[in-house]
């Protein structure tokens, strides 16, 4: 069974620039979770998507933002790009309704110059 | 945020075992202990999780104490490869896959 896929793995981009991660989850799996990862503020929640639909928030700008498609894909897209954004942001993908495990992608790097 | 608390660092050797505390002071009733882990240059992985019982699996052991305010990740026989960063997280039901992860546990594994 394939893992969860991040595309691309890692990212250059430039200060006010906009970018788009992709997230392709475990088949099967309707939830697709979204983290950003930094030295100092560790690993923060971005936001949820179950069928299609935000089902939680964390406490991000607007200018994070996502998407789930009808076959599960999540795209997640930063705006006005700042320097602080530079950070690993990871997918993860799960089933509901239970405890069953999330399952992490590896991650896409963002460096913002 | 539903908080955990774990030492930042921790060093064991090769081969002997190594118990991973938590503390979990305002858990509820409803909410299930998770533990994940680390390596470099990868994403966090799933270890084990548990509510109320102790739980055993092909990767480490859960000891949960009984008023569940805390919880002990066990691995049996460290080994190079299980150095890495151990989070310890509470799950709670109303917030589906939203983890709150904490600061982790480093741990070194010595040869």
């Amino acid at each position: 069974k394939a893992g969860v896929t991040q595309t691309p793995r890692y990212l250059i981009k430039t200060r006010g620039q906009q970018v788009t991660l992709s997230c392709s989850p475990i088949s099967g799996h309707r939830s697709v979770s979204w983290y950003q990862q930094t030295p100092g503020q560790g690993l923060q929640f971005l936001f949820e998507y179950f069928s299609e639909t935000q089902r939680n928030k964390g406490n991000f700008p607007g200018r994070f933002s996502g998407r789930q498609f009808s076959n599960s894909r999540s795209e997640m897209n930063v705006s006005t790009l700042e320097l602080g954004d530079s950070a690993l942001y990871l997918c993860a993908s799960g089933r509901t309704g239970d405890n069953s495990p999330l399952h992490f992608g590896n991650g896409t790097r963002l460096t913002v110059t | 945020d539903a908080k955990t608390t774990q030492p930042n660092s921790m060093e064991s050797n090769e081969e002997e075992p190594v118990h991973l505390p938590c503390n979990h002071s305002t858990i509820s009733g409803t909410d299930y202990i998770h533990w994940y882990r680390q390596l470099p240059s990868q994403g966090p992985e799933y270890v084990i999780h548990g509510l109320t019982s102790n739980v055993n699996n092909r990767m480490a052991s859960l000891a949960i104490a009984e008023d569940r305010k805390s919880s002990t990740l066990i691995l049996h026989r460290a080994t190079l490869r299980d150095a890495a960063v151990y989070y310890c997280i509470l799950r709670v039901p109303y917030n589906f896959n939203k983890f709150y992860f904490g600061s982790g546990t480093k741990l070194n594994v010595k040869p």
